[in-house]
């Protein structure tokens, strides 16, 4: 089914660990963001990729990297885990905006 | 700077009953404006949308929205919540030509049989 997949589902690092959140479509969406999901806050934008090649801060973007590998690929990267960065964590994709985003099923990190 | 609010942090209805959930926003112009709902466990579906047009709109599930300039509310409304309804429903907001989706912090539904 066309959407938007997230690897792995789960993850438990430990303090200081790196990691790659892996983020594909395959619904030919120009945008793609990642965003982190914390009890009572919402969901906050770490990134965002408007288009191939670019790549853009979003609100709590410190602790992370990110890379628009092409058009279907978008990966969120900490390089040193904290206990601070234990959230849900969800890639999402938009073609316009009239045809909203469409979310990812979310990565669960526990940093220990 | 933009933000959107949802006063209601928890709400608990009774299954057949009404359903309300608000949402401002504050904004000069006209944002494009969404609600998504989020199962336990689950990712984001989107709900409906408000680009422009009838201010009244209609989405899956039963649910509809209304829009209120004067108000910068755009809050979301379902006749006769069901069982299934519970979960965590999330107003979003993006203004004209950003690629910013702005979120609220949520309401969580409970729905008692």
């Amino acid at each position: 089914n066309a959407g938007v997949t997230q690897t792995p589902k789960f993850q438990v690092l430990k303090t200081g660990q790196s990691m790659t959140l892996q983020c594909a479509q395959d619904m030919n969406h120009n945008s793609m963001y990642w965003y982190r999901q914390d009890p009572g806050m919402g969901l906050r934008l770490i990134y965002y990729s408007a288009s191939e090649g670019t790549t853009d801060k979003g609100e709590v973007p410190n602790g992370y990297n990110v890379s628009r590998l092409n058009k279907r690929e978008f990966s969120l990267r900490l390089e040193s885990a904290a206990p601070s960065q234990t959230s849900v964590y969800f890639c999402a994709s938009r073609y316009r905006f009239f045809y909203g985003y469409t979310f990812g099923s979310g990565t669960r990190l526990t940093v220990v | 700077a933009q933000s959107v609010t949802q006063p209601d942090i928890h709400i608990t209805v009774s299954e057949g009953a009404s359903l309300e959930l608000r949402c401002n926003y504050s904004y000069g112009a006209t944002p494009y404006l969404f609600w998504y709902v989020q199962s336990p466990g689950q990712g984001l579906q989107l709900l409906l949308k408000y680009f422009s047009g009838d201010t009244l709109v209609q989405g899956i599930k039963g649910f509809e929205a209304e829009f209120k300039r004067s108000q910068s509310s755009f809050n979301l409304r379902k006749p006769s919540v069901h069982w299934s309804d519970a979960a965590e429903y999330f107003c979003a907001v993006v203004k004209g030509g950003s690629e910013k989706l702005v979120f609220g912090k949520g309401t969580k539904l409970t729905v008692n049989p």
